[in-house]
C-alpha cells in the first residue's frame, strides 16, 4: 500500500540554524500540505501546495517558512532560522483530491530547537 | 471560519464497553469530516469520512459515526473497545466551496484508555 515518507525521524538542530524536513508524498497525489504539531497541543495546518505553489498558507506561516518540490517526488519544508517554539512534531499529508480528498499522513519529524 | 471541539481530552473505558468521542463542527459552509487516529510514534490514518452522502458512516475498525446538522455533531462510536483501540483520536473539518484548498482543521485531540 502506498504510504507518505518523511525524513529525518528526528531532528535535534540550534536556535537560528536551518533546518529542511523532508517528505515523499504518494506518487499520484497533486495536493501538498504540513502541518506541525507542538506538544500537548492540537494539529495545526501550515500550508497546502498544488500545481507548484502554495495554495494556502496560515498565520504560522511567516517568512521563515518556505516549500518547495525540487523534483517529481519531494516536497520539503524549510525552516530559515529556527526558534525554540519551532519545536514540534511536522506532518506531511498528500492527496488526490480538494475537500473531500482523504489525506494521507506521514508518520512525522520531531523537531526540537535548542 | 472552520473549528472543531472535541468534549473531553480522555475518555476510559472498559474492553467490551461502548466507545462514544464527541466531536462538534463549526463551519459557514457544508462540511467534510473526518476522524483519525493517531496510535504511538505514528502519523495520523484515518478512520472515516463524511462528505455529504449517508449521514451514518463507517469506518475501519469497527468504528462508526454519524453526521447530524441540527446538532453540529459527528461524534465517533464503536459497539464494543478492544485493548487495540487505545489511541489519540482527532476530529477534523475541511470545508466545501470555492477557494477550499482541503486544509484541515483539527480538534484538541481525545486519548481514549481502554482498561482490561
Amino acid at each position: 500500500e502506498p504510504e507518505v515518507t518523511q525524513t529525518p525521524s528526528h531532528q535535534v538542530t540550534q536556535m537560528g540554524q536551518e533546518v529542511i524536513l523532508r517528505c515523499v508524498p504518494i506518487s499520484n497525489h497533486l495536493y501538498f500540505y504540513w502541518y506541525r504539531q507542538i506538544l500537548g497541543q492540537k494539529v495545526e495546518f501550515l500550508v497546502s501546495f498544488y500545481n507548484n505553489e502554495i495554495s494556502e498558507k496560515s498565520e504560522i506561516f511567516d517568512d521563515q517558512f518556505s516549500v518547495e518540490r525540487p523534483d517529481g517526488s519531494n516536497f520539503t519544508l524549510k525552516i530559515r532560522s529556527t526558534k525554540l517554539e519551532d519545536s514540534a512534531m511536522y506532518f506531511c499529508a498528500s492527496s488526490n483530491g480538494q475537500g473531500q480528498g482523504t489525506q494521507y499522513f506521514g508518520p512525522g519529524t520531531r523537531l526540537l530547537v535548542l | 471560519a472552520q473549528s472543531v471541539t472535541q468534549l473531553g481530552s480522555h475518555v476510559s473505558v472498559s474492553e467490551g464497553a461502548l466507545v462514544l468521542l464527541r466531536c462538534n463542527y463549526s463551519s459557514s459552509v457544508p462540511p467534510y469530516l473526518f476522524w483519525y487516529v493517531q496510535y504511538p510514534n505514528q502519523g495520523l490514518q484515518l478512520l472515516l469520512k463524511y462528505t455529504s452522502a449517508a449521514t451514518l458512516v463507517k469506518g475501519i475498525n469497527g468504528f462508526e459515526a454519524e453526521f447530524k446538522k441540527s446538532e453540529t455533531s459527528f461524534h465517533l462510536t464503536k459497539p464494543s473497545a478492544h485493548m487495540s483501540d487505545a489511541a489519540e483520536y482527532f476530529c477534523a473539518v475541511s470545508g466545501l466551496g470555492s477557494g477550499n484548498t482541503g486544509k484541515l482543521i483539527f480538534g484538541q485531540g481525545t486519548t481514549l484508555q481502554v482498561k482490561p
